[in-house]
């Protein structure tokens, strides 16, 4: 069926240090991938998004692109801050509206 | 503008009591999702609306769980008999027709 997977965390950065988070996706049409994040005591926000094969999505110095050949939208950052710290949450759509996520990569970034 | 909001923030029921979630969603967005999240998970769809329509409700585990949106607006997430089980945040995201979904903080339910 059609899921979402994610690099287990957490992860824990020293601050500027170089982000990823893998996102591999399993998917029996053409979905659409997005990024969320959920700060500490605060809801899923979207961080980013991309729609089609080979887009890029790109919020707050974040990147992921839509890889086909992968079945990849791995999140990157150059330069981490301490304020980027929250749970991350790669997630599919299909057509219609039911989001299938994953099962969040917790950040940690210290000074 | 106001985004999503729920309530109760938190919620203990013990087993076998029943439990009302309510979402009040941004107001004129069609479409109403329901989650579950379970503690460490990312959330788990349960069910959809557009206005009043229940769309989608394959989603939710037990016949225990219902949902409604009477009047096209706020919803209420209702658990009948509640179970260790059901411990979760119980979040609530609301979008126009298509499109992003915005998500309210989230109701943690624990059952005891």
């Amino acid at each position: 069926g059609d899921s979402v997977t994610q690099m287990e965390g957490p992860v824990t950065l020293s601050e500027e240090a170089f982000l990823t988070i893998n996102c591999t996706y399993t998917a029996t049409g053409y979905p659409s991938l997005f990024w969320y994040v959920q700060y500490p005591g605060e809801g899923l926000q979207l961080l980013l998004k991309a729609t089609k094969a080979d887009d890029k999505g790109s919020n707050k110095g974040f990147e992921a692109t839509y890889r086909k050949e992968t079945t990849s939208f791995h999140l990157e950052k150059g330069s981490v801050q301490v304020s980027d710290s929250a749970v991350y949450f790669c997630a599919l759509r299909l057509t219609g509206n039911q989001f299938y996520f994953g099962t969040g990569t917790s950040l940690t970034v210290i000074p | 503008g106001a985004g999503v909001s729920q309530s109760p923030r938190y919620k203990v029921a013990k087993r076998g009591q029943d439990v009302a979630l309510r979402c009040d969603p941004i107001s004129g967005h069609v479409s109403l999702f329901w989650y579950q999240q379970a503690l460490g998970q990312g959330p788990e769809f349960l069910t959809y609306f557009q206005n009043e329509a229940q769309l989608d409700k394959s989603g939710l585990p037990s016949d225990r769980f219902f949902a409604e949106r009477p009047e096209g607006s706020v919803s209420t997430l209702k658990i009948q008999r509640t179970q260790q089980e059901d411990s979760a945040v119980y979040l609530c995201a609301s979008s126009l027709v298509t499109g992003q979904q915005y998500f309210g903080p989230g109701t943690r339910l624990t059952v005891t």
